[in-house]
Parts: C-alpha cells; structure tokens; sequence
C-alpha cells in the first residue's frame, strides 16, 4: 500500500527566503505526483503535476522535482511571501490511475 | 469555466438521518472520485468512478454509497449517517486522456450529531 511522507510538518520561515519542501513515496510505480496548495478552511489548488516519464515542472516561482527511483519529490519555492503562507500537499496517483494517497502536508507561514 | 461544484457546503445533520452530497463537473471527465479530510489522517479516497455505471472502492468506503448514472454528477450517499462521519468531503475529477490532473471542488464540510 502506497504510503507518502511530508517533511517537515511545519515551516516558518521570513519573507524572501527560498524554501523546499519534501515529499517521499513508497511505491515507484506511480502515473503521476500532484502538488496542492489548501488555505485554511478551504478546497485544494493545484499547483503543479509532474508525469512519471517527467523529472521537473516548473510554474513562476514554483519548481518541483521527481525521483521516481527513490520515492521522492521536492517541491521549490523562490522568494517567499506573506501570501504563500498555507498547507502544501503531495499526492501520488498509482499506475492505474484510479487510486490517490496525499501526504500529510506541511504547513508554511511566511512572516512579513 | 471549469469547476467541480459540492452541495451543500455546510449541514450538520443527525445520526441516522439518510443525506446524500452532491457533486457535478463541467468538464467531461470520465474520473471522479470522493475524499475526507480528518485531522491527523488526511485526506483519504473514499470512492471512485472510472465512468458511467463504474465505481470502486477506495481506502475507506465503510459507510457510503456512491453512483454514477450520467458523467457529469457523483453524488456520495450516507445512509445512516454517524458522528465517526464528521469530516470535510472533497470530489475531485479528471479526464482519462489527458495528462490526469486533478480538479477538486470547494469542500463539503458535514456534522453529524
């Protein structure tokens, strides 16, 4: 059964740093890996997807990396802000394409 | 524009009492699918349909039906609704020929007392 890890839980962190955010998996057999952003109290926003044949996808100051070998995903985020502030979270879809597993999340907050 | 659209967004409702959540998609995908959102747990895949008149179980089914007679709707049924059923559902759906992104609605948020 497919297990995802979100490290760290919790990042607090000041205005314009560049930050990552990891994400591993267990079973490499995956179609893709998803990353969401969720406000609190609120549905989830699709930040970026990356295909299993894919190594990087990238979306303004958003980059993300998969290593499908060794189960993991890092999401990059360039100067940071107030606004990015949020739970960030992975989700892998299996090969079949019908199941997903999220990871736990980690939860950011950009102080101004 | 493209959504996937939950009702009702908020009901607190009581044990027992037969609700069903709604949940519609403009964007004529074949894939959807039904999560719950718990602290501590995550978010969890309850159902899903691969298209019409195909559906499965996901990783926590106990508790719920679900339907897919036309392609744009996948309504989560509960029964007989208990408090272990208090969650925040989300349905997401996705196109089988693209390149599978998800799209996810606003959120049902449901109390069962």
């Amino acid at each position: 059964k497919q297990e995802v890890t979100q490290i760290p839980a919790a990042l607090s962190v000041p205005e314009g740093e560049n930050l990552v955010l990891n994400c591993s998996f267990t079973d490499s057999a995956i179609y893709n890996l998803q990353w969401f952003r969720q406000d609190p109290g609120k549905g989830l926003t699709s930040l970026l997807l990356i295909q299993s044949s894919q190594r990087e996808q990238t979306s303004g100051r958003l980059n993300a990396s998969l290593d499908k070998s060794s189960g993991r995903s890092t999401l990059y985020i360039a100067a940071s802000q107030p606004g990015d502030s949020a739970t960030y979270l992975c989700a892998v879809m299996n090969n079949a394409g019908n199941m997903l597993t999220f990871g736990g999340g980690t939860r950011l907050m950009v102080k101004p | 524009e493209a959504q996937v659209t939950q009702n009702p967004r908020y009901l607190i409702t009581v044990t027992g009492k037969k609700l069903t959540v709604t949940c519609s998609q403009n964007m004529n995908h074949e894939y959807m699918s039904w999560y719950r959102q718990d602290p501590g747990l995550g978010l969890r895949q309850i159902y899903y349909s691969m298209n019409v008149e195909v559906t499965d179980k996901g990783d926590v089914p106990e508790g719920y039906k679900v339907s897919r007679k036309e392609k744009r709707n996948f309504p989560l049924i509960l029964e007989s609704p208990s408090p272990n059923q208090t969650s925040l559902y989300f349905c997401a759906s996705r196109g089988l020929a693209v390149t599978g992104e998800l799209f996810f609605g606003e959120g049902s948020r449901l109390t069962v007392l």
